[in-house]
């Protein structure tokens, strides 16, 4: 099956830092990926679609200057979170679309676990 | 966009026997839906697909059935294991962009020997 990574698995940084995550797909291409933020105890909340070669699209209410999406490639896609607070830690995952011949999976990274003090 | 509904209350059952889990969703029936695996502290992984003119989906221990006139999906793995036990999300495609998906909260399942 398609193997999606993320770097790093989890991260402690200072408040008003910023903070880098890695997807990749390791042994297929991706032209799209998704990001999404997980809270304890609820669902998984799509954040944006990323898009290779293209401005990635948010989700209402998700403020994209504050969490800056690069596709540069077809098998890395990173999210920065500007200037984090406290309230930015949760559980990030990011997944790879991948088109089957009876409809479309995603294959989901293990997730990054962020930290803001 | 959609409502998914899924129990919140964790599902304790007895090794061998089957557990039934319920996704309900309220507004448009979707093409497809899907269910997928969460360990604590991962990312989901994927189970199984059911198209809406399939009423019934199997894979192993796992079955799914879909009824859009309820607008419900039933998931059971049967015959459980401990290992089974992780919580279950279903998913349906968003209407308005191909390939965006909408998660239910989940429902974990806890099998005790």
């Amino acid at each position: 099956g398609a193997v999606v990574s993320q770097h790093p698995s989890w991260v402690i940084c200072k408040s008003g830092t910023s903070v880098k995550i890695e997807c990749r797909s390791l042994d297929f291409q991706a032209t799209t990926m998704f990001w999404y933020r997980q809270f304890p105890k609820q669902s998984l909340m799509l954040m944006a679609t990323s898009n290779e070669g293209s401005k990635a699209t948010y989700e209402q209410g998700v403020e994209k200057d504050k969490f800056l999406i690069n596709h540069a490639s077809l098998t890395l896609s990173t999210l920065t979170v500007t200037s984090a607070h406290p309230e930015d830690s949760s559980f990030y995952i990011c997944s790879a679309r991948v088109n089957r011949g009876n409809g479309v999976e995603q294959f989901f990274g293990p997730g990054t676990r962020l930290t803001v003090l | 966009s959609q409502k998914i509904e899924q129990n919140s209350e964790a599902l304790n059952i007895q090794e061998g026997k089957t557990a039934t889990l319920t996704c309900n969703y309220t507004n448009y029936s979707p093409a497809y839906l899907q269910w997928y695996r969460q360990d604590p502290g991962r990312g989901p992984v994927f189970l199984l697909l059911i198209r809406e003119n399939e009423k019934e989906k199997r894979k192993e221990r796992l079955k799914v059935t879909f009824d859009t006139t309820l607008k419900q999906s039933l998931f059971h793995i049967t015959a459980s294991q401990p290992a089974d036990s992780a919580t279950y999300l279903c998913a349906l495609p968003s209407r308005d962009s191909w390939g965006k998906l909408q998660f239910g909260s989940g429902t974990q399942v806890v099998v005790t020997p």
